[in-house]
């Protein structure tokens, strides 16, 4: 179920962006990328998602390759209370639970 | 900003005991969710409800979980006789009729089973 794949560690200056990458080179083409991040265990936040246009809110940009193999998310200026477990998932919206793999855990450094 | 609640935030129990965690969703919010973490390990799905059943669940949500919206607020699960490996947090969450991209979680509840 985890079609993703995330480097587990990252670590990040503050006020830098921080550029966390994802591949999921068996994408469907009815799935969406969503990424989600959870800060010391507390419950997972939505950050954004995406089909196949790249995609920007208040929190991040979401950056997805022509092929939609791959996708990067965009802190474009990291604070310390960014640190976190960034979660990448691929879902189609027919579905109704997400599968959270190991996620990226993201450490911005003073 | 509505948030989905839950209580308590700690629970601890004997083995082979009942417990109910509670959630409340946000209000106009329709479908519902509890997902598990053990301790160091991935967010699990549980079960996911709407329309007063259970619309889908994992193979984790054996007969002794059970779940109910006793009223038009409340969203809660029952672990009918807890084990020890039932000791993980639980987050409830919930997500709108409309959108169907976002499902909005809660601070968890923290189950520990001695």
């Amino acid at each position: 179920d985890a079609k993703t794949t995330q480097p587990p560690s990252m670590d990040c200056a503050e006020g830098r962006a921080a550029n966390l990458p994802c591949n999921h080179s068996t994408i469907s083409g009815n799935e969406y990328v969503y990424w989600y991040r959870q800060i010391h265990s507390q419950g997972p936040q939505y950050i954004i998602h995406g089909l196949k246009n790249n995609e920007t809110n208040e929190m991040a940009s979401l950056i997805i390759t022509e092929d939609r193999k791959s996708s990067t998310l965009i802190l474009p200026h990291a604070t310390l209370r960014d640190t976190a477990v960034y979660y990448c998932i691929v879902r189609a919206n027919t579905g109704n639970q997400f599968y959270f793999g190991t996620g990226t855990s993201l450490t911005v450094i003073p | 900003e509505p948030e989905v609640t839950q209580t308590p935030s700690h629970q601890v129990t004997q083995m082979g005991q009942e417990v109910i965690l509670r959630c409340v969703p946000i209000s106009n919010h329709l479908y519902f969710y509890w997902y598990r973490q053990i301790l160091g390990q991935k967010v699990e799905f549980l079960v996911s409800f709407y329309n007063n059943e259970i619309s889908e669940k994992s193979e984790i949500f054996d007969d002794q979980f059970s779940v109910e919206r006793p009223d038009g607020s409340n969203f809660t699960l029952k672990i009918r006789s807890t084990k020890l490996e039932d000791s993980a947090m639980y987050f409830c969450a919930s997500r709108e009729d409309r959108s169907l991209w976002e499902q909005f979680f809660g601070p968890g509840t923290r189950l520990t089973v001695l």
